[in-house]
């Protein structure tokens, strides 16, 4: 079946430090990719996306490839900040479906 | 704008007690979603509705589940009775009808605990 893999975490780094979030996914088709933010007391946010391959989504100095050729939509952010710390979701929706599949989520804290 | 709007935040019942989550959508999105994300997981689609008409029910457990949008605006998503595999955050979307990768947007979940 359609799923989503996400590094595990938790995940802490020091400001200004390189991010990666490793997401590797197995679908049929051609599905579009989604990262999700999730702040402490908060809902999902749509972080960034991408709908076919070699397309980079990018939002808020992170940044995502959908690598088709290796599955995976690894998350990247050059220098993180104190604000990033959150959950961060991988996510799939199959070409003409509305339904979301989602990784377990990946916890990040930043460190002042 | 308002964001999707969910009730209660948090709540606390015993086992074999009923509960109810409601969600009001953001203003014009016909399409509704109730997701379940246990602890330490993502978030797993229950049930999806364009207007009154759910069309994606396929991951309800219909035993104890059920979940109702009357007038195609707001919806509540029941449990009668809970188990203790119940607890989990109840989180409500919704998306705008018919626009092919319409953007989900996430209320703020109801935290459910079953003792």
């Amino acid at each position: 079946g359609d799923s989503v893999t996400q590094m595990e975490g938790p995940v802490t780094l020091s400001e200004e430090a390189f991010l990666t979030i490793n997401c590797t996914y197995t679908a049929t088709g051609y599905p579009s990719l989604f990262w999700y933010v999730q702040y402490p007391g908060e809902g999902l946010q749509l972080l960034l996306k991408a709908t076919k391959a070699d397309d980079k989504g990018s939002n808020k100095g992170f940044e995502a490839t959908y690598r088709k050729e290796t599955t995976s939509f690894h998350l990247e952010k050059g220098s993180v900040q104190v604000s990033d710390s959150a959950v961060y979701f991988c996510a799939l929706r199959l070409q003409g479906a509305q339904k979301l599949v989602f990784g377990q989520g990946t916890r990040l804290t930043i460190n002042p | 704008e308002a964001g999707v709007v969910q009730s209660p935040r948090y709540k606390i019942i015993e086992k074999k007690q009923p509960v109810a989550f409601w969600c009001n959508p953001i203003s014009g999105h016909n399409t509704l979603y109730w997701y379940r994300q246990n602890l330490g997981q993502g978030p797993e689609l229950l049930i999806r509705y364009e207007n009154e008409e759910a069309v994606d029910d396929s991951q309800l457990p219909k035993d104890r589940f059920s979940a109702e949008r009357l007038k195609g605006v707001d919806s509540t998503l029941k449990i009668q009775p809970a188990e203790l595999g119940d607890s989990a955050v109840y989180l409500c979307a919704s998306s705008l009808a018919g626009a092919a990768g319409a953007e989900q947007y996430f209320g703020p979940g109801t935290r459910l605990t079953v003792t």
